[in-house]
């Protein structure tokens, strides 16, 4: 079956550092795949799509890559903030639906 | 820009009871539509999803419903609910590739 997997144990990072979360998947090739960042008791929002086709892509401060051998995606986050606090969640494209990960959830401190 | 408009942020609600969440979307037609659940600290599971008006698939066998009477209208209800029905509520609607999501509900049921 389709799996997602992304880091279940929070990622604590220093202010100032970047930030590398990563997505695995298995059993899937999809066109594109996305990142998401939600806040407690809040729905998620987009940040960043990346399609098969491409190596890397980037937004501001964020950087994903897409590894479509190694079924991997990378998100970074350069230059990290307190404010970036947040859990991310990458989704694949499935037909009519997104798959989604559990989700990494990212502290940065002060 | 799109929206979705999903209300109410919180509801308490004694088992038994009936439940109706709404959500409304703004700024485009003709858009699949879905309703999540998201347990604490887990990703996004697919209740229903929805390519059109009257049109509704669940993924899950549970003790909710959806549906659709209108094209920028998504309804999740229950005749009766049970304590596994807690919960964060998302809507989301999807135009092509990103995914947008209203602000949730917390369904506690008591």
């Amino acid at each position: 079956s389709q799996k997602i997997e992304q880091n279940s144990e929070a990622l604590n990072i220093q202010e100032g550092k970047t930030a590398t979360l990563t997505c695995n998947y298995t059993n899937y090739s999809p066109a594109y795949l996305q990142w998401y960042r939600q806040d407690p008791g809040r729905g998620p929002v987009f940040l960043l799509l990346i399609r098969e086709n491409e190596k890397e892509k980037r937004k501001e401060r964020l950087k994903v890559t897409f590894d479509t051998t190694l079924k991997q995606s990378l998100f970074h986050i350069t230059a990290s903030q307190p404010a970036d606090s947040a859990t991310y969640l990458c989704a694949l494209d499935s037909n009519y639906q997104l798959i989604w990960g559990a989700g990494t959830k990212l502290i940065i401190k002060p | 820009s799109q929206t979705i408009h999903q209300w109410p942020a919180t509801l308490v609600q004694p088992v038994g009871s009936p439940l109706s969440l709404e959500c409304t979307v703004e700024g485009t037609s003709n858009p699949n539509l879905y309703w999540y659940r998201q347990a604490a600290g887990r990703g996004l599971q697919l209740l229903f999803y929805s390519v059109g008006i009257g049109q509704i698939s669940s993924e899950v066998p549970q003790n909710l419903s959806a549906s659709r009477p209108q094209d920028r209208q998504f309804i999740l209800s229950s005749k009766k609910l049970l304590l596994s029905d807690s919960g964060f509520y998302l809507c989301a609607g999807n135009w092509e590739t990103e995914a947008f999501f209203g602000q949730g509900t917390r369904l506690t049921v008591v």
